[in-house]
């Protein structure tokens, strides 16, 4: 089992639709988590770390439930400039382990 | 702050060759990580260095894989011989040494081996 598994998608949404991404983790010591944007051909980007009380950034809202061990992202009034792959990342000791990532395409 | 400057952005070589891949983690930052991304394995832990000294090469493919952190503003991943399944994007990431804080990368090397 991977440490890190998410839906490769794509996830095909017209603008201004909501969209959810899930992501499960097999280590429960894990400390840290965060979801991070990949353009094409670009490296990652950090979009937001994900507390454990949920958190939200403008469109964006990341939650974590350590009990079912899964981190969320959803996208609320989706933009075509959304469009791109989202890896979630979790950390043990000092170790970043990616998803494979979502690809999400945004269309008019 | 000029990010994680990896040097270079692209390279070709023969099966064979050495290639030599190059990385300067930002200023302050402590750890240093390398990763391989392809599409079948997504992004991949190869090694990662905290202050200057390597904690973990689990990651490291095979004996023709070798990294080095001479000083703390510079790093290099060495491929000798090189093999056509080398082929992958090499990003070089840096962080404070601290678990709150995610990796920040630099704009990767493309790597093909013919």
């Amino acid at each position: 089992r991977k440490e890190v598994e998410q839906d490769p998608g794509p996830f095909n949404v017209p603008e201004g639709a909501t969209v959810a991404f899930n992501c499960t983790y097999s280590n429960s010591a894990s400390q840290s988590f965060f979801w991070y944007r990949q353009d094409c051909r670009k490296e990652p980007k950090l979009l937001m770390s994900v507390y454990s009380s949920g958190n939200e950034d403008g469109r964006f809202t990341a939650q974590l439930n350590r009990a079912s061990q899964y981190i969320s992202l959803l996208i609320r009034d989706s933009k075509l400039s959304d469009s791109a792959t989202y890896l979630c990342a979790v950390k043990g000791f000092q170790k970043l382990v990616f998803g494979t990532g979502t690809r999400l395409l945004v269309s008019p | 702050d000029a990010g994680v400057i990896q040097s270079p952005r692209h390279e070709v070589t023969e099966m064979g060759q050495e290639v030599t891949l190059r990385c300067k983690p930002i200023s302050g930052h402590n750890s240093l990580f390398w990763y391989r991304q392809t599409m079948m394995r997504g992004l991949e832990l190869l090694i990662y260095f905290n202050n200057n000294v390597p904690i973990d090469d689990s990651g490291m493919p095979e004996d023709r894989f070798s990294a080095k952190m001479p000083n703390a503003s510079f790093s290099t991943l060495k491929i000798q011989p090189s093999e056509p399944r080398d082929s992958a994007v090499y990003f070089c990431a840096s962080s404070f040494d601290n678990s709150n804080y995610g990796y920040t990368f630099g704009s990767g090397t493309r790597l093909t081996v013919v």
